[in-house]
């Protein structure tokens, strides 16, 4: 069975840094093609992606984000971390990662929970 | 603003068909696969169609979906009012974002 779940502060201030985990199970990620992403929904809006990275550590960024968002991943311990920096308000939203099994579908067949982030002083 | 567009929403009454559009250009719906989300209230996106048709094991028949040039479709047939939900087209775009649609909201009347 393949889950996904993720994990952080459920507040943050403006101005600093946040660091999301995502921690999968049921799949690897050095398997060819497959892809760990995360996308974010503020609150009674549209979903928005964020980053994503591959099987081969190739890793891709949300051009309007990605000055402010680093992705890594940890391949043993399942694991994919998200850092985006210089948190603002307007970034409160439901984080999300989800796993893509073929970089090129760009589907995501499975998705986390959500962790809600909220950004205030 | 969303750089695919989506109805904001849609309704039938129960046991009709609905479609609901996502319209973008050659840049991402023209040139890739799209897929097609549903989001229940306060849970997570679930996976309806992938690489425009294609359902993933579990997924009714009731729910299809086609692509013509820069626009796709998503199609409902027997509706339900457990299909009441939040429904998201996306898709790669050439600058190598993932790119979603604004949303639709189905209302099953």
């Amino acid at each position: 069975q393949v889950t996904l779940r993720e994990s952080g502060p459920a507040l943050v201030k403006p101005t600093q840094t946040l660091t999301l985990t995502c921690t999968f199970s049921g799949f690897s990620l050095s398997t060819s093609g497959m892809c760990v992403s995360w996308i974010r929904q503020p609150p009674g809006k549209a979903l928005e992606w964020l980053a994503l990275i591959d099987w081969d550590d190739d890793k891709y960024y949300s051009t309007s984000l990605k000055t402010r968002l680093t992705i890594s991943k940890d391949t043993s311990k399942n694991q994919v971390v998200l850092t985006m920096t210089n948190m603002d308000p307007v970034d409160t939203a439901t984080y999300y990662c989800a796993r893509i099994p073929f970089l090129q579908s760009g589907a995501f067949d499975i998705w986390g929970q959500g962790t809600m982030v909220t950004v205030s002083s | 603003q969303s750089v695919l567009t989506q109805p904001p929403s849609v309704s039938a009454a129960p046991g009709q068909k609905v479609t609901i559009s996502c319209s973008g250009s050659s840049s991402n719906i023209g040139n890739n696969y799209v897929s097609w989300y549903q989001q229940l209230p306060g849970t997570a996106p679930k996976l309806l169609i992938y690489d425009n048709n294609k359902r993933p094991s579990g997924i009714p028949d009731r729910f299809s979906g086609s692509k013509s040039g820069t626009s796709a479709t998503l199609g409902i047939t027997g509706l339900q009012t457990g299909d009441e939900a939040d429904y998201y087209c996306g898709t790669w775009d050439s600058s190598l974002d993932v790119v979603f649609g604004g949303g639709t909201k189905l209302t099953v009347l």
